[in-house]
């Protein structure tokens, strides 16, 4: 079955700065790639995704790549906020969505 | 609005005792389904239902059963709570599958203790 490992687990940045998240898969099959911010004691919500036929999507300050090749996809946040400072998990997917394979999360802060 | 909530946000049982946890969505989600939320571990799936009455196992669904009787309701029980369960259990539901958005909707959780 597919794995999804996520890298770092912790993650500390200052308040301007740029944060880099990344997961791996094994899945081959996979073909749907959501991430999910999850604030302290609040339920997980998805702020971006990607399909396999798409190398990059953005939105706003926050860009997903997806290096099919070799298996990895990874979250870019850009100028850092406090509110950004929460858990995120990445996900897989081989059919479009319909099941995800979480990673077990990275938790990020932002220091002002 | 998108809704899913579920029946308790704070449960304390005692080891032996039979669990039901209750998931209700209101957007006419074909998909529903159980998670549990472990420190280091992230989302693990235990089981997962595309239909009424229709249910499949996620990747730990030793020690749980599903019902899944209504299209709204999906019901995670613990036949006999054990320490081990204790953790965040997270019920999310999505659209079925081929919808160009699949995102799944996270209901608020609700935290288990089995003492």
């Amino acid at each position: 079955g597919e794995n999804v490992e996520q890298h770092p687990s912790t993650l500390s940045v200052q308040e301007g700065d740029s944060a880099v998240i990344k997961c791996t898969y094994s899945d081959s099959a996979s073909n749907y790639f959501p991430w999910y911010k999850q604030e302290l004691g609040k339920r997980p919500q998805l702020i971006i995704d990607i399909r396999s036929n798409v190398g990059e999507k953005k939105d706003q300050r926050i860009a997903v790549t997806l290096n099919k090749t070799a298996k990895h996809f990874s979250l870019h946040i850009t100028e850092t906020q406090p509110e950004d400072s929460a858990v995120y998990f990445c996900a897989a997917s081989r059919d479009y969505g319909q099941n995800f394979v979480f990673g077990p999360g990275t938790r990020l802060s932002v220091l002002p | 609005d998108v809704k899913v909530t579920q029946s308790s946000r704070y449960l304390v049982k005692r080891t032996g005792e039979k669990v039901f946890l209750e998931c209700v969505q209101d957007m006419d989600h074909e998909n529903m389904f159980w998670y549990r939320q472990d420190p280091g571990l992230g989302l693990r799936l235990i089981y997962f239902s595309y239909d009424v009455k229709m249910k499949e196992k996620g990747d730990i669904p030793e020690g749980y059963s599903v019902s899944r009787e209504k299209k709204e309701r999906f019901s995670l029980i613990l036949e006999s709570a054990s320490t081990n369960q204790t953790s965040m259990y997270l019920c999310a539901s999505s659209l079925l599958l081929g919808a160009n958005h699949n995102e799944q909707f996270f209901g608020p959780g609700t935290r288990l203790t089995v003492l």
